[in-house]
């Protein structure tokens, strides 16, 4: 069975915090990518990360792929309400079989 | 705005009914999906379209059925559904399905069978 695990299931932090969420996986990703999900939206893409050991940034969100290429963290910097939301990791096995495997997301709670 | 825009976006329907799903990608897209989000699940692929051919279907009971009449549109006909089928339906499109990969998502409908 292909699973993504990740964790906290639940994260309620206090603005200006900071945080670090995980995914893992016995697999290994030729790619993965972190999917951002609102209330009542769906998933929004913020980045794909490739190589085993790469580490990316977006603004106050580091990404980092393990260098393996079975498990990657986000970090998110001084937390803002508006970095509520669903963190979804998404696993992609490359070569014909072209499909997503989705973890079931870590929910974020940023309190003013 | 994600160039893929999902019709409705709410939908209350009793066992009975018949409706459908509509999404529309903006983005010249090859390949298009539907999920299924139902709470404490990860998303549930249901269908997957490649150049307007269905190329998987995983294990999809058949009151739900996929239309892709082309490569901008993709459709859900729902007929006799059952309570469990309430969630949050997903559909998506990449470029194609490799290079990595990267699906933009529609809002999606939220779906309540009484």
């Amino acid at each position: 069975t292909q699973l993504l695990e990740q964790s906290p299931q639940f994260l309620s932090i206090q603005e200006g915090e900071n945080l670090t969420v995980y995914c893992n996986s016995s697999s290994v990703f030729s790619s993965l990518q972190w999917y951002r999900q609102e209330p009542g939206e769906g998933p929004v893409l913020l980045v794909t990360v490739v190589t085993g050991g790469e580490v990316k940034k977006l603004k106050r969100l580091t990404f980092q792929f393990g260098d393996a290429r079975k498990d990657s963290s986000l970090h998110i910097t001084a937390a803002q309400p508006g970095d509520t939301g669903l963190y979804l990791c998404a696993g992609y096995y490359g070569g014909s079989q072209g499909n997503l495997i989705f973890g079931k997301g870590t929910k974020l709670s940023v309190k003013p | 705005e994600t160039g893929v825009t999902q019709t409705p976006r709410h939908l209350v329907m009793g066992m009975t009914n018949k409706k459908s799903l509509k999404c529309e990608q903006h983005l010249g897209h090859n390949a298009m999906y539907w999920y299924k989000q139902s709470a404490k699940k990860p998303l549930e692929l249901m269908f997957v379209y490649s150049l307007e051919e269905r190329v998987e279907n995983n294990s999809v009971p058949s009151r739900f059925s996929p239309e892709c009449p082309n490569s901008s549109h993709l459709f859900l006909h729902l007929h006799t559904l059952q309570p469990e089928d309430s969630a949050l339906y997903l559909c998506a499109s990449s470029q194609d399905r490799v290079s990595k990969n990267i699906q933009y998502f529609g809002a999606g409908t939220r779906l309540s069978v009484l």
